[in-house]
Formats: structure tokens, sequence, C-alpha cells
């Protein structure tokens, strides 16, 4: 029974490339999120949705674009992928929005850009 | 604006010896904060959050709001232990809350 999951675990692909990582959490919560771990393991937010809405949209290029079809799946598009991008990119959920401290996490998804 | 640090990028003890992982946090408002822990190759999980004041997996940590600090401890480390450590602050942004995370302390217990 995974909680939160996402697809694919790792994505290795070439420069210039767009790609889409899936996220779904069977939890009921009403709140998801996109985190990005750099090299140095240094973990960010950068979007976060709260029934289909966005609520948090940090300081990221606007080459990432969030999309969330229905409240229990956040998907992750990146256009034009550069060698920065490479990271791994974690899918979190919580049940709400202002309960938003404990959050379950997805596995990673471990995105090479060459 | 909120900010976590931890000060210790990588921590290694003796296992049995006593651990702790400091943070230090900054926000204007009411904090509440986390522990996250991940071990190696695994998801990001919640350990401990200061509102419950539990003991996880023999691991506390108290909130110090005069120090403004949230050091995670242990009193006798074991090898399975060792994982990377993260800080959190959940504070307002807006309407939602959201987390901020410390830069993460590995914790090496040697044998």
């Amino acid at each position: 029974d995974t909680a939160v999951s996402q697809t694919p675990k790792y994505l290795v692909t070439q420069m210039g490339n767009d790609k889409s990582i899936k996220c779904e959490q069977n939890l009921g919560h009403d709140t998801m999120y996109w985190y990005k771990q750099d090299s140095k393991k240094f973990l960010k937010i950068m979007f976060s949705y709260n029934n289909k809405e966005l609520i948090i949209n940090e300081t990221v290029p606007n080459r990432f674009s969030p999309k969330s079809p229905d409240k229990a799946h956040l998907n992750l598009h990146i256009n034009s992928l550069e060698l920065g991008d490479s990271a791994v990119y974690f899918c979190a959920s919580s049940q709400t929005s202002r309960g938003g401290g404990e959050q379950y996490f997805g596995p990673g998804t471990r995105l090479t850009v060459t | 604006a909120q900010r976590v640090t931890q000060p210790e990028k990588l921590l290694s003890v003796f296992k049995g010896a006593p651990v702790e992982l400091k943070c230090n946090y900054s926000y204007s408002g009411s904090p509440e904060l986390f522990w996250y822990v991940q071990y190696s190759r695994q998801r990001l999980q919640l350990l401990l959050r200061h509102i419950s004041r539990e003991s996880i997996k023999g691991f506390t940590a108290d909130l110090n709001k005069g120090e403004t600090s949230f050091h995670l401890k242990k009193p006798f480390a074991q090898e399975e232990d060792s994982a990377m450590y993260y800080c959190a602050l959940s504070g307002l942004s807006g309407s939602a809350r959201q987390l901020t995370f410390g830069s993460g302390t590995q914790l090496t217990v040697l044998p």
C-alpha cells in the first residue's frame, strides 16, 4: 500500500528534451508538493497545490510547470532540460495546507541530464 | 522570512555514544518544528514533531524558544541510526503552511 508514489524512479535524458514526472497519493490528502534535492542534499520546495489549486510557487524557472488533474495527482513537466536540472525530485502530500508540517514523501525521481 | 540552520554537514559518533544534531531557526511567528530522516536510498520520513513531545527510536528534541533551537538528541547511538537528518520549520506562507528545511546533517554511527 504505497502512500505516495512517483514515476519514473530514474530518468536519464539529454539537454533540450522535455520530460514529465508523475506523482500520486492514496492518502486522501488535500495538499501536494514538489521538492528538489540537489547534489549537496539540500531540499527546497518548488510548488504546492491544494485541491488542484496552486498555492505555493517558489522562484523556479518557468520551464517547470506543475499540473494537478485532481487532488490525488500532481505531475511535473519540465521543458528544455538543462544540466543544472539534474537532481532528485520528491513529491509529498499533507492532509491540509494548514497542517503542512507533517508531510508524506514519495521515493523520489533521480533526474540526470546529459 | 523563515530560515533553518544545521551547522554540521557531517557527524560521526561511535555506537553507544550520545549524539546531538544541532538545529537553529529564525521565524517571526509561532514556529512548528520537525525532524525528518532519510535512510540510504529511502524516502524522507517524519521522525519527530515538537508539538507531540514524543520519543521516537530513542530520539528526543526540545524546542527552546529563547535560543531558537530544536536540537535532536539520543543518549546511545545505534548503527541503524546512520542516515541524513533534516530539521524543518513549518511557517505560514500566505494562507498555507510551508516547510523550510535545513541543509541536513549526515550522521554516521561507527561500530
